[in-house]
């Protein structure tokens, strides 16, 4: 069964370091998105991407944040320069389209991004 | 406001109970509405969607119907079993596609 992949399983950086994460949608899946988890909390949104460009972002995702989707199966979170706060479980998630019969995401297994 | 409110967890139960999780949401827009379960250490898993009102998910012995009058989406299942043991999320997207709002989430405790 087709699945979200993500890379990688957990990331540690010393603040103020960029890190990417990487994330492969199922293979014909047209929207993308990224989403966070601090521990112990709720899942958060972060962006929507579909054809190329952000459909929506959430207050959290500002100028230190960017999505891209390099090549044809890659969708990558970007973050310039990582804080002790960005410390949280990040989601890949993706659906094949936008009526309500097509629209369930599907959830890669998390990256967790340990900032110290 | 929160656009989706569920029960508090931990929910404690007795293996073979029964399970009944609430959820609420924000009667704004067209959502479909979904559970989500995360077993420990894991990703988000889709349990069930409901797209419409009146509509019913099921999945794995759990269901759940879209009440648009009560604007509710409770999540139930008749026999428990240890493997349940999890958090659930209640989620809603604003119209039929887009971002997916959670609850907070309720963990859920099965013992044998």
């Amino acid at each position: 069964e087709p699945e979200v992949t993500q890379t990688p399983s957990h990331q540690v950086t010393q603040m103020g370091q960029e890190v990417i994460l990487r994330c492969v949608p199922i293979s014909n899946h047209l929207y993308f998105y990224w989403y966070r988890q601090i521990l112990g909390q709720k899942v958060e949104f972060l962006v929507s991407f579909y054809n190329n460009e952000i459909s929506e972002k959430s207050e959290i995702f500002d100028d230190q944040f960017s999505v891209e989707r390099p090549d044809g199966s890659n969708f990558t979170l970007k973050i310039r320069s990582t804080k002790l706060e960005d410390s949280a479980m990040y989601f890949c998630a993706s659906s094949e389209g936008s009526t309500s019969v097509r629209n369930e995401q599907f959830f890669g297994p998390g990256t967790r991004l340990t900032v110290l | 406001g929160n656009s989706v409110t569920q029960m508090e967890g931990p929910v404690t139960l007795s293996e073979e109970a029964f399970l009944t999780i609430n959820c609420t949401y924000t009667a704004t827009g067209y959502p479909s509405l979904f559970w989500y379960v995360q077993y420990p250490g894991e990703g988000l898993q889709l349990l069930l969607k409901a797209t419409k009102a009146d509509d019913k998910g099921s999945n794995k012995g759990f269901e759940a119907t879209y009440r648009k009058e009560t604007t509710s989406f409770h999540l139930e299942k008749g026999s428990v079993q240890v493997s349940d043991s999890a958090v659930y999320f209640c989620a809603r997207t604003r119209d039929s596609w887009g971002k997916l709002q959670f609850g907070a989430g309720t963990q859920v405790v099965v013992t044998p």
